[in-house]
């Protein structure tokens, strides 16, 4: 089973800066990621998937990028609708395992 | 617009097999192109996929629930189903259902309680 791993587990960053959330596998799901996005009490909203594509309607601050093991969603000038905790899930080959999350604060 | 709404019961006892029902609307399941999935979400905790099936029938589950977890499809309703055996106090969670393996679409989710 591919185990992914976020970091760091809390980010706080003021409104207007850069927010960089990592992601890692156990081994490769080739470019078979996605980034979600959950507020309370809300369904998770897909943001990112294939590693790198906008999901429909995403804003163009929202950027992922990385292949094999390595991925991050980058968010450039943070809006204060963005505070919100960040899930990874790699969907290679049947699977669907999801990290841990990212809680994105306000600094 | 596609829409996803999970149904079944909010509470099940231990031992039992907890049973919902995801009804898609906008969109015909039996048109291909995408998986359609249950993923929970344990009180205060993370994500966790339980697994996925095509129009087909062709699934595939987490590995951790593999031997509990049942999913089908039924095109004539546009519908798909889980069910879950022999569960314990662990399986208490919101349950989602969702359009895609990168799930695109989601249910607004149902809290399922496992509780004599």
């Amino acid at each position: 089973e591919i185990v992914m791993t976020q970091s760091p587990a809390t980010l706080s960053v003021s409104p207007g800066e850069r927010a960089t959330l990592s992601c890692r596998a156990s081994q490769s799901v080739s470019s078979n990621l996605a980034w979600y996005q959950q507020k309370p009490g809300q369904a998770p909203r897909l943001l990112i998937y294939g590693a790198s594509t906008r999901a429909t309607g995403i804003p163009a601050r929202f950027s992922g990028s990385g292949s094999g093991t390595e991925f991050t969603l980058t968010i450039s000038s943070l809006q204060s609708e963005d505070f919100a905790v960040y899930y990874c899930q790699q969907y290679n080959n049947g699977g669907g395992t999801f990290g841990q999350g990212t809680k994105l604060e306000i600094k | 617009q596609v829409q996803l709404q999970e149904s079944g019961p909010g509470l099940v006892k231990p031992s039992q097999t907890l049973s919902l029902t995801c009804t898609v609307s906008g969109g015909s399941i039996s048109s291909g192109g995408y998986y359609w999935s249950w993923i929970r979400q344990h009180p205060g905790k993370g994500l966790e996929w339980i697994g996925y099936i095509y129009y087909s029938g062709s699934t595939y589950y987490n590995p951790s629930l593999k031997s509990r977890v049942t999913i089908s499809v039924d095109t004539s309703k546009n519908q798909f189903s889980l069910k879950l055996s022999s569960v314990t106090a662990a399986d208490t969670a919101v349950y989602y259902c969702a359009r895609g393996a990168a799930a695109d679409y989601w249910g607004q989710g149902t809290l399922v309680t496992v509780s004599s």
